[in-house]
């Protein structure tokens, strides 16, 4: 069983729309929870983090973290083509500085 | 900002040679690490550094070796090129506070190809 688990799509959505990208771990451990953004041939890019259960809201992101069910997800609200990349959803768990990556959700936005 | 530079972005190597890559950050953390990326597979850890001169294996140290003798500086060692290590090799670093996880920033990465 993977450790960090993402649907590798593609996720097509329309400008506009909201994108919706999801995240499952293995490790009851994990305490801190990444979202990077990778576009084709480019290194990935924080976006947004998120330590605690809920939502956490930056300008047009939101992640939400459910650490009963073992789940983060991240919101794209108005989604523009120059969203369309490679999601990678990361995870640290207690005491250590190690981060488990998932593979990636590819987005692609239409206009 | 955080700036974390990789010392080139394409790379070409002959099998059998010894290839150094070289990473340097400018935000004086204390931790640092070496992946590599390829299709499918994302990003997999080969060594990372927590201080100077201290190392750790990563999830695929085979093949290859890391120094880290001055803080800003790590670098991964290819001791003898082989062709299944033709990749994207990315270094990041982060910092170590007592509060809170840190996140880990990012080099522009290397393309190495093992000819």
């Amino acid at each position: 069983q993977k450790e960090v688990e993402q649907n590798s799509g593609p996720l097509s959505v329309p400008e506009g729309a909201i994108a919706s990208l999801n995240c499952t771990y293995s490790d009851r451990g994990s305490q801190s929870f990444f979202w990077y953004r990778q576009y084709s041939g480019k290194s990935p890019e924080l976006i947004m983090f998120i330590y605690s259960n809920g939502d956490k809201e930056d300008g047009r992101f939101t992640a939400q973290l459910n650490k009963a069910s073992q789940y983060v997800s991240l919101l794209i609200r108005d989604s523009q083509p120059s969203d369309s990349a490679t999601y990678l959803c990361a995870v640290q768990s207690y005491n250590t500085d190690k981060l488990i990556f998932g593979t990636g959700t590819r987005l692609q936005v239409f206009p | 900002d955080v700036k974390v530079t990789q010392s080139s972005r394409y790379l070409v190597k002959r099998t059998g040679e010894k290839v150094f890559l070289e990473c340097v950050q400018d935000m004086d953390h204390e931790n640092m690490f070496w992946y590599r990326q390829d299709p499918g597979l994302g990003l997999r850890l080969i060594y990372f550094s927590y201080d100077v001169k201290m190392k750790e294996k990563g999830d695929i140290p085979e093949g290859y070796s890391v120094s880290r003798e001055k803080k800003e500086r790590f670098s991964l060692i290819l001791e003898s090129a082989s062709t299944n290590q033709t990749s994207m090799y990315l270094c990041a670093s982060s910092s170590t506070l007592l509060s809170s996880n840190q996140p880990q920033h990012f080099g522009d990465g290397t393309r190495l190809s093992i000819l």
